[in-house]
């Protein structure tokens, strides 16, 4: 059964720190692996899919990479802001088609 | 507007009691979701939908009902709510079942006592 587990769950840097969030998962055998933004209150917001065959995913100031092999994926945030405090989770799908779930990583940045 | 809505916000229920968690999209997506997120987990699969009237189990079904009879709308039903239900509930859609595309509504609150 796949599990996805992310580290740290929570974690609070000054403004303008480069970051990494790690999400891991059991079985190597993805389809994609995305990640997601949660505002308190507010749904999840889509940052970046990455395809199986990919290796990484650049949007603005995130940078995600896939290593399917060791069934590890980080978020690498550069130039972090205030604006960027949120829950951020990762999800696999698998043979199934069902997304598995990280249970996320709260990030608070101080001003 | 545009975009995927829940209803209500909050909602405080009794054991035993029957409830109807509303989903409404504008998007026309075939795919709609319902998860359950709870603290220390993930977002965990409950019902999904690949178009009207076509419906199929997630990962934690029990005790819950959904139904699909136009593209739009896809309420959640608990049957007889028990404690253990007490969880916030997110609705999604998605042109494709691998979820990439989603958009999410902003959750229901929902509290058992």
């Amino acid at each position: 059964k796949q599990e996805v587990t992310q580290i740290p769950a929570a974690l609070s840097v000054p403004e303008g720190e480069n970051l990494v969030l790690n999400c891991s998962f059991t079985d190597s055998a993805i389809y994609n692996l995305q990640w997601f933004r949660q505002d308190p209150g507010k749904g999840l917001t889509s940052l970046l899919l990455i395809q199986s065959s990919q290796r990484e995913q650049t949007s603005g100031r995130l940078n995600a990479s896939l290593d399917k092999s060791s069934g590890r994926s980080t978020l690498y945030i550069a130039a972090s802001q205030p604006g960027d405090s949120a829950t951020y989770l990762c999800a696999v799908s698998g043979s199934n088609y069902q997304l598995i779930w990280g249970a996320g990583t709260k990030l608070i940045i101080k001003p | 507007d545009a975009g995927i809505t829940q209803s209500p916000r909050y909602k405080i229920t009794e054991t035993g009691r029957q409830v109807t968690l509303m989903c409404h999209q504008t998007w026309s997506h075939s795919y709609m979701f319902w998860y359950r997120q709870d603290l220390g987990h993930g977002l965990r699969l409950i019902y999904y939908s690949a178009a009207a009237d076509i419906t199929d189990k997630g990962e934690v079904p029990d005790g819950y009902v959904v139904s699909r009879s136009k593209t739009e709308n896809f309420p959640l039903t608990l049957e007889s709510a028990t404690r253990s239900q007490t969880s916030v509930y997110f609705c999604a859609s998605s042109e494709a079942r691998l979820g990439y595309g989603y958009t999410f509504g902003s959750g229901t609150r929902l509290t058992v006592v």
